[in-house]
């Protein structure tokens, strides 16, 4: 079975400063695919980002950067700059590849609600 | 380039009455989802098709509820006898087709029905 732990469940803090949103994972599969979405108050969910399991690189888009480590099942998600349009929930989502009982379905974590004070 | 498209955003229904709700996804992608979120939780998995064919179905569907995708076009999901259990946010999905068997392409939202049970 999938499981995904966002083990911070609010975070609050002003903006300009930078916040990291933890991920951890766990799957048996060895190919799997990691997402991250936004939830804005409006409640539709935005896709962000996408990696399989091979691209340990880490990414930068803009103010968004992603750290993935396999070693510690981690995929991270660090916002720079914080702005309160950022003020969001955060949800980390795994899914299993091909072979895999869980390809067809996002299994979400809890989401991490964060608010960005002016 | 529509998104995916809920109708209706809202439901307010008494207990033991029967609710439909539609989906329409972007029209290139082939493969659509189901899922369900409460308060506080990330979404959780219901249903998967490709095209008009339902391939999966979470144990959380019970025998209550129902989903089809008769044209491989829109989606239909269909709760009998609703109980207040039911009310949560039910949100749609879809992703592009790609080569068949490959996975992990990312899923857009659409905006949600939220069902309120009394």
């Amino acid at each position: 079975a999938q499981k995904v732990t966002q083990a911070q469940t609010e975070i609050s803090v002003v903006e300009k400063e930078d916040v990291t949103l933890d991920c951890v994972y766990e799957t048996r599969d060895t190919t799997y695919y990691l997402f991250w979405y936004k939830q804005p108050p409006s409640g539709e969910l935005v896709f962000l980002i996408r990696r399989n399991s091979f691209d340990e690189q880490n990414e930068i888009s803009g103010r968004y950067s992603w750290n993935f480590q396999k070693s510690t099942s981690s995929f991270n998600f660090t916002i720079t700059a914080s702005q309160v349009v950022d003020s969001a929930v955060y949800f980390c989502a795994l899914s299993g590849g091909a072979s895999s009982g869980s390809a067809r379905q996002l299994t979400f974590g809890s989401g991490t609600q964060l608010t960005v004070l002016p | 380039d529509t998104g995916v498209s809920q109708d209706p955003r809202h439901k307010i229904t008494k207990r033991g009455q029967n609710v439909t709700f539609r989906c329409d996804p972007i029209s290139e992608h082939n493969r659509l989802y189901w899922y369900r979120q409460t308060l506080g939780q990330g979404p959780e998995f219901l249903t998967y098709f490709q095209n008009e064919a339902q391939l999966e179905k979470s144990r959380l569907l019970s025998d209550r509820f129902s989903a089809e995708r008769p044209k491989g076009s829109f989606s239909t999901l269909e709760i009998q006898r609703t109980e207040q259990g039911d009310s949560a946010m039910y949100l749609c999905a879809s992703s592009p087709g790609g080569l068949a068997g490959v996975f992990g392409y990312e899923q857009y939202f659409g905006p949600g029905t939220r069902l309120t049970v009394t």
